[in-house]
């Protein structure tokens, strides 16, 4: 079954503790990225790959970090977790669906508590 | 930059009722635009799309035509179930150097009671 997998579904964890959120997709897409979702701002993207060792910035980077390392894995690290940090994670892969547009297949989603 | 607006909800129907969310959007070039759902617990997934001017998608009874000369792509279904309860959003693509982004709006919640 195609899929787009994150864990943890749920963490709870304390201001500055390192934590990594895991996603992995089997539909060897390219493109990956991680969004925030928050109340009444819709859906956010944090940061992109393109492709393996090609990352970028999204719109709301601050904070976060990634790594692409293999095609089917995208990690999202957050090296000193902060409350503002306290959100709805999700991570989708893309594919192409013609004139460099794309659709994209996102996981079940992170829900994130910074205390 | 390119920006999604979406009514604001939440809307409540009852069941068979008529829903319309409107969207419309902000964006250079030609965009694909798109509704996701989103039900409870549960991640986003594709409603439909449309990828150019005139275009209809349809899926599960809901509609939407992607108008370029008013920069929308209003969701439609004319008689909504309880099972339609979620929380839904209108995006787009602009494809080119921002191949694989998506812009979302804010999210329209959705409950219908029996």
């Amino acid at each position: 079954e195609a899929q787009v997998t994150q864990n943890p579904r749920y963490l709870i964890t304390v201001t500055g503790k390192k934590l990594t959120v895991t996603c992995s997709q089997n539909m060897n897409h390219e493109y990956m990225s991680w969004y925030r979702q928050d109340p009444g701002l819709g859906l956010r993207q944090i940061y992109y790959s393109m492709n393996v060792e090609v990352t970028d910035k999204g719109d709301v980077p601050e904070g976060y970090k990634v790594s692409r390392k293999e095609k089917r894995n995208f990690p999202l690290i957050l090296e000193s977790p902060s409350p503002n940090q306290t959100s709805l994670y999700f991570c989708a892969s893309s594919r192409v669906i013609g004139q460099g547009a794309s659709e994209a297949f996102f996981g079940q989603g992170t829900r994130l508590t910074v205390v | 930059g390119d920006s999604v607006t979406q009514m604001e909800g939440p809307v409540t129907l009852s069941e068979e009722a008529c829903l319309t969310i409107n969207c419309t959007y902000t964006a250079t070039g030609y965009p694909s635009l798109f509704w996701y759902v989103q039900y409870p617990g549960e991640g986003l997934q594709l409603l439909l799309k449309a990828t150019k001017a005139d275009d209809k998608g349809s899926n599960k009874g809901f509609e939407a035509t992607y108008r370029k000369e008013t920069t929308s792509f209003h969701l439609e279904k004319g008689s909504v179930q309880v099972s339609d309860s979620a929380v839904y959003f209108c995006a787009l693509n602009a494809g080119g150097t921002s191949y694989g982004k998506l812009t979302f709006g804010q999210g329209t919640i959705l409950t219908v009671h029996p």
